[in-house]
């Protein structure tokens, strides 16, 4: 049973648009969601976080939004630079539990 | 600060072999995870050990174990190696804090073929 799930396996975006990742849950207990950025050859890299009392975090060009009555997560990346380019997992957390990841979103910023 | 370090960072076993990968954590850091990750299954958990005690396990075969030293170095062992073991294993560190609001540092992997 896929706790967290991001449904698009990838998403290409023209340099300076902006890309929007999505992910969505099932697990209602869950009280902090994470986004995760993966290079080749590297561990994944915390990006950004957002509590569930929140409904929007922002940290320079990277925005996330919480919908917890859709039970919907989405990242927003504006501009969208060639260095961005990266899988992106989402990942969810209950309390005193583990990190629930999704499958991930390879992210292609075409120059 | 050095990052978490993972050894090997590749290995090629055969079928019914055991393999032993080995993780130290950021120093100071008491929490440790374990991650597999395959292509298109994004990242199952493995288990997660905090000062030598097992807190937290995944849906993974007992052929699946591990344990942690009182230095917070960590270790999983995989036994009787299966074809689909081969994957990248992903250690992560974090501080009591950190662990709280789910934020890991993650080392490079070790990429494991089992032929």
């Amino acid at each position: 049973d896929q706790q967290v799930k991001q449904n698009s396996p990838s998403l290409s975006v023209q340099e300076g648009r902006i890309s929007i990742l999505n992910c969505d849950y099932t697990n209602s207990m869950f009280d902090y969601f994470l986004w995760y950025k993966k290079y080749p050859a590297e561990g994944p890299t915390f990006l950004i976080s957002i509590s569930s009392i929140k409904d929007k975090n922002e940290d320079g060009r990277f925005t996330v939004f919480l919908n917890k009555s859709a039970k919907h997560l989405s990242l927003h990346i504006v501009p969208s630079q060639p260095g961005d380019s990266a899988v992106y997992f989402c990942a969810a957390r209950a309390k005193a539990r583990q990190l629930t990841f999704g499958s991930g979103t390879q992210l292609t910023v075409l120059p | 600060k050095a990052g978490v370090t993972q050894t090997p960072r590749y290995l090629i076993k055969t079928r019914g072999q055991q393999v032993t990968l080995s993780c130290s954590p950021i120093s100071g850091h008491r929490s440790v995870s374990w991650y597999q990750q395959t292509p298109g299954q994004g990242l199952q958990f493995l288990f997660e050990y905090f000062s030598e005690t097992q807190r937290n396990k995944g849906n993974f075969p007992g052929r699946f174990s591990g344990r942690q030293f009182s230095n917070s170095r960590s270790e999983m062992n995989v036994s009787t190696l299966e074809l689909g073991d081969s994957a990248l294993y992903l250690c992560a560190s974090s501080s009591t804090a950190q662990r709280d609001t789910g934020e890991l540092f993650f080392g490079e992997g070790s990429r494991l073929t089992v032929l």
